[in-house]
Order: structure tokens, then sequence, then C-alpha cells
């Protein structure tokens, strides 16, 4: 069991948006900067999609946004393509443990 | 053009040693912070190493500190990955990954390499 938490799955229908939380604690959200990554086949090289946040690496697109309060993150996904199924993970670095956590990975299903 | 490309899986039985290894290209390596991060299959992303730039830093995850070395060549581009006592639950997929340029982030990974515990 990870020790940030996101949901197995979300869904919503082309078009429509999504968001994804990803829930920690105060060593680890709550003090440290979030990144998300996105991994079109489990087996392939993940892509990051967020850093620090919410701040978004060249060539990807302002459909996505990270946003964090607290000792929470979310990633939200506007304008659903069928091409964005895939699964999503957070990350971030735990100060107490001195180690990366990523949390339990989300799928995203394009309806 | 950034590019990371691991080696060295294979099938190992239970005890045994691997080395994995992650040639870089396009970015000056000696600069950049690197991790290892491995996804048994089925399962989800389990970040395993990081070494700071100057080597002067490395951390492990718990579920390998003691089994695990992660050390680099900043002359040869490359980052290691030394595995002994291998165990049955090290079988993944294993990736290279390059921190970002911020406080948060891994840019650039591998395609990964693949490591099969088992008798």
């Amino acid at each position: 069991q990870s020790v940030l938490t996101q949901p197995p799955s979300v869904s919503a229908a082309p078009g429509q948006k999504v968001s994804i939380s990803c829930s920690g604690g105060s060593s680890n959200i709550g003090k440290n900067y979030v990144s998300w990554y996105q991994q079109q086949l489990p087996g392939t090289a993940p892509k990051l999609l967020i850093y620090d946040n919410n701040k978004r690496p060249s060539g990807i697109p302002d459909r996505f946004s990270g946003s964090k309060s607290g000792t929470s993150a979310t990633l939200g996904i506007t304008g659903l393509q069928t091409g964005d199924e895939a699964d999503f993970y957070c990350a971030t670095w735990d100060s107490s443990l001195s180690v990366v956590l990523f949390g339990g990975g989300t799928k995203l299903t394009v309806l | 053009e950034v590019k990371l490309v691991e080696s060295g899986g294979g099938l190992v039985q239970p005890g045994g040693s691997l080395r994995l290894s992650c040639a870089a290209s396009g970015f000056t390596f000696s600069r950049y912070e690197m991790n290892w991060a491995r996804q048994a299959p089925g399962k989800g992303l389990e970040w395993v190493s990081y070494i700071s730039s100057s080597g002067s830093r490395i951390y492990y995850a718990d579920s390998v500190k003691g089994r695990f070395t992660i050390s680099r060549d900043d002359a040869k581009n490359s980052l290691y990955l030394q595995m002994n006592s291998l165990r049955v639950e090290d079988t993944a997929i294993y990736y290279c990954a390059r921190d970002a340029d911020s406080p948060s982030g891994f840019d650039y990974w591998g395609q990964g390499t693949l490591v099969t515990v088992s008798s």
C-alpha cells in the first residue's frame, strides 16, 4: 500500500474534464513539491507531465494542470481525448523517510 | 537529444547478482542527479535509488537498502545499479531517470531493462 493515495481509476467522456487526486502527509506532499507522470502502457517509459506542483515541461499541452493544497495534490485534464487513456502517477520526496514516493497510480479511461 | 539506455537485465536465480547500466547521452551527465526506479509486473512505479551529481549523496528505498548499490562514472556518462542477494520480488522492469533541473520531477526516462528473479 502506497503512502501517497490515488484513486485506482477514473473515467470520463471525450471532451470532458477529470481530476486525479493524490493524498499524502505532512512529511511528503505537505513539505515538498509534487510531480505527475503519464504511462501510456505498463512497461513503457513514463512521461513527466507536471513538475514543481504546477509547471508543465515544454511540449505538454495546457490541457494538463497541477495544483497542491496542504497534504494533497491534484492533476487536472480538460478536453479529454482517447489518446489520454493511460496510467497516471504522482510523486514527491518524503523528508522524514529520505525517499521518493510514488502514488499507487490511477487508470484513466476515456469512454 | 537526451537519451538514456539501460542494459544488463536478465534472468537470475534468487540470491544471485546483476549489474545494471544506464548509458546517457545528449546532455552533460556530470551535472545531473540520477535515479533508478522499477515496475513489477502488473504493479505501479517504485523508486529504487538516487545519486547526486557529485556522488556524495545517495539514498535507497527500504526494500533494497543493504542489497543494492548505485554508482556513476561521469567519464563514461554512465549510471549503475549493482544488485546483490536478489529476491523473487525484485522482478521488475528497471528504469533510469534523470532528475529535472528543478526541485522536483524526473524529466527523462530510459526504456527500461527487465530483471527476472526465478529458480
